[in-house]
């Protein structure tokens, strides 16, 4: 059974950083690009960032370009985002996401966490 | 970056009723080298993640009845459910992935009328 946890999330005052992990398991996770996506309390969703099953292509969202990482491990079947310079804009629940592939295409997000709640504020 | 904008934002429809939701794009999703519409329909109910409903504008998930359908091209797109049911109460959204940024649409909200 395909499972994605993540972990991290918190309570952390506007300025300070934070890193999210997301543990995969029940597939092959080095075969799979994977993204994070976040939704404000109340809100709809918001794609955050998105990294290749290599590593090597990552995309990012305009309002976390330059302060959100991205980054995997294979080896350890984990997903992290590293989220710096945090503002009171970015509480949200944070959801990890595998992509859904289709005639080779990345044609949206199959299976999803449960997602792990970040609170910004002082 | 590609604006989705779905409407209406709040739905109600009696049970057995067809509901449409609308989803337009700020630019094309249609990528003439493959024929295909780049869109995905989600289904959200309270306290759960996302589950895809459609992909390729028109193409049910596995599992998904077949009460649910989409449609469209381009840059004007339609999720139909053909006979409302209970458990079909839920935020739909709409997302294209012609390219990154994935932006999804502000969602539309499905009650029982």
């Amino acid at each position: 059974e395909v499972q994605l946890v993540e972990s991290g999330g918190g309570l952390v005052q506007p300025g300070r950083s934070l890193r999210l992990s997301c543990a995969g398991s029940g597939f092959t996770f080095d075969d799979f690009a994977m993204h994070w996506v976040r939704q404000a309390p109340g809100k709809g969703l918001e794609w955050v960032s998105g990294i290749s099953w290599s590593g090597s292509t990552i995309a990012y969202a305009g309002s976390v370009k330059g302060r959100f990482t991205i980054s995997r491990d294979n080896a350890k079947n984990s997903l992290y985002v590293e989220m710096d310079s945090l503002r009171v804009e970015d509480t949200a629940l944070y959801f990890c996401a595998r992509a859904k592939y289709s005639d080779g295409y990345v044609v949206g997000f199959d299976y999803w966490g449960p997602g792990t709640l970040v609170t910004v504020s002082s | 970056d590609i604006v989705m904008t779905q409407s209406p934002v709040s739905l109600a429809v009696s049970l057995g009723d067809r509901a449409t939701i609308s989803c337009k794009s700020s630019q094309t999703l249609f990528y003439s080298s493959n024929n295909k519409n780049y869109l995905t329909w989600y289904q959200q109910k309270p306290g759960q993640p996302p589950r895809v409903l459609i992909y390729w504008a028109s193409t049910r998930e596995f599992g998904v009845p077949d009460r649910f359908s989409g449609s469209g091209s381009g840059t004007d797109f339609t999720l139909t459910i053909s006979s409302l049911q209970a458990e079909d109460v839920a935020v739909y959204y709409c997302q294209q992935y012609f390219t990154t940024p994935y932006t999804f649409g502000q969602g539309t909200k499905l009650e029982i009328k």
